[in-house]
């Protein structure tokens, strides 16, 4: 397994503003992933993030909106920009150890935008 | 149509009851079907996973898979207050094993 911590746990932030969350992994991961929950859905992925190459898509989101940095093998960090209400989620962060069916989440970053 | 369906509950239920939960899906590709627990304003913890149909245990709870019928079940016997949590299906399959695709999950509350 993989223990995942996310900064910040929770922001309010204003219309128009950025904001980046970070993700740290305790151990090197191959992939990571970002998901955002709104309230009473699922799941939704964002991206998938690998070091040394761009992040990959989700169809809905964009590298202008959502742009994401991966350095390194424990870290990753997904900025979200210009921002508006609708943004308003739990964004989380999600690491697979190396079985396909193994991912493991952090304890996500509650976004409000006002 | 969503990928995966899953009953919002929530699910109330007494102490040592058995509790079903239950996901249908609609892409055939599906072959990977994961478990997960959210307790409130945590992450989603992985519980179990199974491959292709048939059944997996692990302690109180029990994962199956009807491929046939494009169904999946989560069984947990025995359930304490600590099992009051949202639980949450997810799957994927062989066209991007990486893409999972979540249920909206179920809520279940077990009473003391």
């Amino acid at each position: 397994s993989a223990v995942i911590s996310q900064k910040p746990s929770r922001d309010i932030c204003q219309r128009g503003t950025s904001l980046t969350i970070q993700c740290q992994v305790d151990s090197q991961v191959t992939m990571m992933f970002w998901y955002r929950q709104q309230p009473g859905q699922s799941l939704t992925l964002i991206a998938t993030a690998n070091q040394g190459s761009e992040a990959t898509y989700e169809s809905g989101f964009v590298i202008d909106k959502f742009p994401i940095s991966r350095p390194n093998l424990t870290f990753s960090t997904l900025t979200v920009s210009n921002m508006s209400p609708e943004d308003s989620s739990i964004y989380l962060c999600s690491a697979r150890t190396g079985k396909v069916n193994e991912q493991f989440f952090g304890p996500g970053t509650r976004l409000t935008v006002l | 149509q969503k990928e995966v369906e899953q009953d919002p509950g929530p699910l109330s239920v007494p102490e040592g009851a058995i509790v079903s939960l239950n996901c249908t899906y609609s892409n055939s590709a599906f072959q990977y079907f994961m478990w997960y627990r959210q307790y409130s304003r945590k992450g989603p913890e992985l519980l179990m996973y199974t491959y292709s149909s048939g059944n997996k245990e692990d302690g109180r709870f029990t994962a199956q898979v009807d491929k046939s019928s494009k169904y999946i079940s989560l069984f947990i016997r025995d359930s304490q207050p600590s099992d009051s949590a949202t639980y949450l299906c997810a799957m994927s399959g062989s066209d991007n094993f990486n893409k999972f695709y979540f249920g909206s999950g179920t809520k279940l509350n077990v009473k003391p």
